[in-house]
């Protein structure tokens, strides 16, 4: 079955460490995202990327990094920077011209704890 | 993408309906209503999509009023797996441009036995 596959499941992270999340899907999809949402809160978009080798930021995108050099795989990085790292953390993807309609498929997430 | 204003908790019992209202004041034309529902520890996934009038489908229907500044998520007879937050989106739908997803921090439902 298609979909996307994020690991791992939970993460901890000793302070001044970057540690990287993975995300793989094989809808064959263009678009791709990354989410974070903290207890109690709405998702937040860290970042997002359209297509391969070219991504943005999104509003919240201090203390990450992003790459995409493969139209499967949207790997984010949480560095050292990022001073406050402990969330819930969703990868979705989405095909051309979804808009916000259901084309958009999240992962089961991964939960960042520093320690 | 128009700003959204949803209630941030909502109780029920198993076997009521329960509506939930979004206010969205400064919905453009060529925008959609969308609703998510997320579980804990999970990604939220689509319920229902609208533009007026009423739509429905297997899981919920969706009431749009002719101004278009609200629109009603309305679940018939909930149970407790009904227990979710519940986001309401609003941008271009389908073929349109390709949106990034804001969600503020939806409604929570509590489903009680």
């Amino acid at each position: 079955d298609g979909g996307i596959t994020q690991s791992p499941k939970y993460l901890f992270r000793k302070e001044g460490q970057n540690v990287t999340l993975s995300c793989e899907q094989n809808l064959n999809h263009d678009a791709m995202y990354w989410y974070r949402q903290d207890p109690g809160q709405g998702l937040r978009l860290i970042y997002y990327s359209q297509i391969v080798n070219d991504f943005q930021k999104g509003d919240i995108a201090e203390g990450y990094s992003v790459s995409r050099e493969k139209k499967e795989s949207f790997p984010l990085t949480v560095t050292s920077a990022q001073k406050n790292p402990t969330a819930f953390y969703l990868c979705a993807s989405s095909p051309p011209g979804t808009g916000i309609s259901h084309g958009y498929t999240f992962g089961s997430g991964t939960r960042l704890t520093v320690v | 993408l128009a700003k959204t204003t949803q209630p941030i908790s909502m109780d029920s019992y198993e076997g009521q309906e329960v509506n939930i209202t979004c206010s969205h004041n400064n919905i453009a034309t060529n925008d959609y209503i969308t609703w998510y529902q997320q579980f804990p520890s999970q990604g939220p996934r689509f319920i229902i999509q609208g533009y007026k009038t009423k739509v429905t489908n297997e899981v919920a229907s969706l009431f749009i009023p002719a101004d278009r500044k609200s629109s009603t998520l309305s679940l018939p007879r909930v149970s407790l797996s009904d227990t979710a937050v519940y986001y309401c989106l609003v941008g271009e739908g389908y073929g349109g441009s390709q949106g990034n997803l804001i969600f503020g921090k939806g409604t929570k439902l509590s489903v009680k036995p």
